[in-house]
């Protein structure tokens, strides 16, 4: 059972656009993080929202949690070769955790 | 440095013969647990842990064992690996779920 859906599954930018990826789902989730992996890495962290309609901005990153806690966006501002990975949302619901398939985002210099 | 520790990072192994991947961390987390990260399917989690001696099961426990003696150390067993099991396994540690989990490097595993 896929919880979370993320789109789009690829994307491919130059450096400097902007862009936004989602994340859906049919679940409340109590808390939805985003994480950044790279290849052969551990997922890492970028952030965890808890409350519906919150926003967080961490540098050119705003991220939105929507107002039911089913669904959030991940924006970038002015994107660059460096934030080339993959990108994970994740919700806990009960117990157990569910990540989403990811995005993988290329940034062309 | 807070980490979470995973060992082997690579391992080559042979149907039927047991195996353990070792996982530690050093921030007194009580959460941990264990996915594998296929391509197409994502991470899918296999066990979790919310404190010592308790465990239960994630989304794909079949062919999996896990222990929590102690409150660093969540091992993860294949007691008889098989080809289907080939995948990259993650261990995480968490404080509490809301707050986000805490990756190792990953091991790589291949059964032939």
């Amino acid at each position: 059972t896929q919880l979370l859906e993320q789109s789009p599954q690829f994307l491919s930018i130059q450096e400097g656009e902007n862009l936004t990826v989602y994340c859906n789902s049919s679940s409340v989730f109590s808390s939805l993080q985003w994480y950044r992996q790279e290849p052969g890495e551990g997922p890492v962290l970028l952030v965890t929202v808890v409350t519906g309609g919150e926003v967080k901005k961490l540098k050119r990153l705003t991220f939105q949690f929507g107002d039911a806690r089913k669904d959030s966006s991940l924006h970038i501002t002015a994107a660059q070769p460096g934030d080339t990975g993959l990108y994970l949302c994740a919700g806990g619901s009960g117990n157990q955790f569910y990540f989403g398939t990811g995005t993988s985002l290329t940034v062309i210099p | 440095e807070a980490q979470v520790t995973q060992n082997p990072r690579y391992l080559i192994t042979v149907t039927g013969k047991k195996l353990t991947v070792t996982c530690s961390q050093n921030m007194n987390h009580e959460y941990m647990s264990w996915y594998r990260q296929d391509p197409g399917l994502g991470l899918r989690q296999i066990y979790y842990s919310m404190n010592v001696e308790v465990t239960d099961k994630g989304d794909v426990p079949e062919g999996y064992k896990v222990s929590r003696k102690e409150k660093r150390n969540f091992p993860l067993i294949l007691e008889s690996p098989s080809p289907n099991q080939t995948s990259l396994y993650f261990c995480a540690s968490s404080r509490r779920e809301r707050y986000g989990y805490t990756f190792g490097s990953g091991t790589r595993l291949t059964v032939v």
